[in-house]
């Protein structure tokens, strides 16, 4: 246990299909952070918010849209995904940015678009 | 963009020791992290270098050399449990965290 939820833990959806993951963190971090996992693959960092803010895209595709409504929660909201899209999606949090201490990570959401 | 090479695979036998190592390339360095991955579940944080030499924690240490864009992670006394995918992680001037592709480490009896 991390301190890090996520919410679906498998998700199977349609191209067509609206979903949302869900992270939540519960150490009173100030970072959040999504990346993605594929098979084989290094994980690639998607998006980060430092205090709410969004402070890195790192050219991630509009059909993902992230949502940090405050430091302890985030989402990933997805529309119209492609196949390559599936993967394993983490969250992670930290104390904040510019910060000396480790990232804690969620276990995942395993998603597969159909 | 960062560059970080680290074996695919590795197969010990249950007691003995074994050396992942990883070499990188980034713009700039502010500190080398290695997490432990189990199938299905969250990385967790094993080991932090930011200055050269030896970090030691348990069965578990970590060496930085920041001239070599080298490091290393040393499993001693291996159990069945560290069977498990090791991640190393180097952080940039712009503290954002690039991974290698991860080492998948078999414990055999």
């Amino acid at each position: 246990e991390t301190g890090v939820t996520q919410t679906p833990r498998h998700l199977v959806m349609g191209m067509t299909n609206k979903k949302s993951l869900k992270c939540e963190q519960h150490l009173g971090h100030n970072a959040m952070y999504w990346y993605k996992q594929s098979a084989k693959k290094p994980l690639e960092l998607m998006f980060v918010y430092n205090f709410k803010e969004q402070t890195e895209n790192n050219s991630v595709p509009s059909r993902f849209s992230p949502e940090c409504p405050n430091s302890s929660h985030l989402f990933l909201h997805l529309h119209t995904l492609q196949p390559e899209d599936s993967a394993l999606y983490l969250c992670a949090s930290s104390q904040e940015v510019a910060e000396v201490g480790e990232q804690y990570f969620g276990p995942g959401t395993r998603l597969t678009v159909t | 963009g960062q560059n970080i090479d680290q074996p695919t695979e590795m197969t010990a036998t249950e007691g003995a020791i074994v050396q992942i190592n990883c070499t990188y390339q980034t713009s700039g360095f502010n500190g080398l992290f290695w997490y432990q991955q189990h199938a299905g579940e969250a990385p967790t944080f094993l080991s932090y270098n930011v200055l050269d030499g030896l970090e030691e924690k348990g069965r578990f240490s970590s060496f930085l050399s920041r001239s070599k864009g080298y490091s290393y992670l040393l499993l001693k006394e291996l159990q069945m449990k560290d069977s498990a995918s090791y991640l190393c992680a180097v952080r940039d001037r712009d503290y954002k965290l690039s991974f290698g592709a991860g080492t998948t480490v078999t414990v055999r009896a």
